[in-house]
């Protein structure tokens, strides 16, 4: 069965760091572009990042340039975000998706992780 | 404020057809193969149409999409009452090199 499963979401004081960690299962996940995508509280979806299949390409929403970072590891089948300076705005739901090739969509989701930026 | 237009929200009766509609601009639909998505409420968001047009396994027949310039569309068939959700269209954006997406449409059947 084709599995995302997210983890490391929590409540962190502004300016602190989070990394999140979504663990992949049941496809070959160093064949696919990985992206996550957060969910304010009673908000839409906002695309955060993307990596390409091989790691070497990866790319940012404005709102998180400079401040997370996107990574992933074969050997783990695992995916990252290394989330720094975070803000209250940064609150929400981070799902983790597996992309189709040809910017055909994000086929699989995770069930998403919290992350509550609060003093 | 996304750079894709939809109706915040859209209704119907069971069995009626709706649409809801996605605007954009050429640097997304306009170039790019616009996705849809489903989000029932209080789980992650479902890959609904891709490539315009295109079912993904499982999804029934009553749901279609179609695309034309810069602008794209989601209808719903013999609509059912499991089909209150919210909905997004999500393509590629050139010039902000990133996905986008629409502000979402909530369907409610009445």
């Amino acid at each position: 069965e084709v599995q995302l499963l997210e983890s490391g979401g929590g409540l962190v004081q502004p300016g602190g760091s989070l990394r999140l960690s979504c663990s992949a299962s049941g496809f070959t996940f160093s064949s696919y572009a990985m992206s996550w995508v957060r969910q304010a509280p009673g908000k839409g979806l906002e695309w955060v990042s993307t990596i390409s299949a091989s790691g070497g390409s990866t790319y940012y929403a404005d709102s998180v340039k400079g401040r997370f970072t996107i990574s992933r590891d074969t050997s783990k089948n695992t995916l990252y975000l290394q989330m720094n300076s975070l803000r209250a705005e940064d609150t929400a739901v981070y799902y983790c998706a597996k992309e189709l090739p040809l910017l055909h969509g994000m086929d699989v989701w995770g069930q998403g992780t919290t992350v509550t930026v609060s003093s | 404020q996304s750079v894709l237009t939809q109706p915040p929200s859209a209704s119907g009766t069971p069995g009626q057809r709706v649409t809801i509609s996605c605007s954009g601009t050429s640097s997304n639909i306009g170039s790019n193969p616009v996705n849809w998505y489903q989000q029932l409420p209080g789980t992650a968001p479902k890959l609904l149409i891709y490539n315009n047009n295109q079912r993904p396994p499982g999804v029934p027949d009553r749901f279609s999409g179609s695309k034309s310039g810069t602008s794209a569309s989601l209808a719903i068939s013999g609509l059912q009452s499991e089909d209150e959700a919210n909905y997004y269209c999500a393509p590629w954006d050139d010039s902000l090199d990133g996905w986008v997406f629409g502000g979402g449409t909530k369907l409610t059947v009445l």
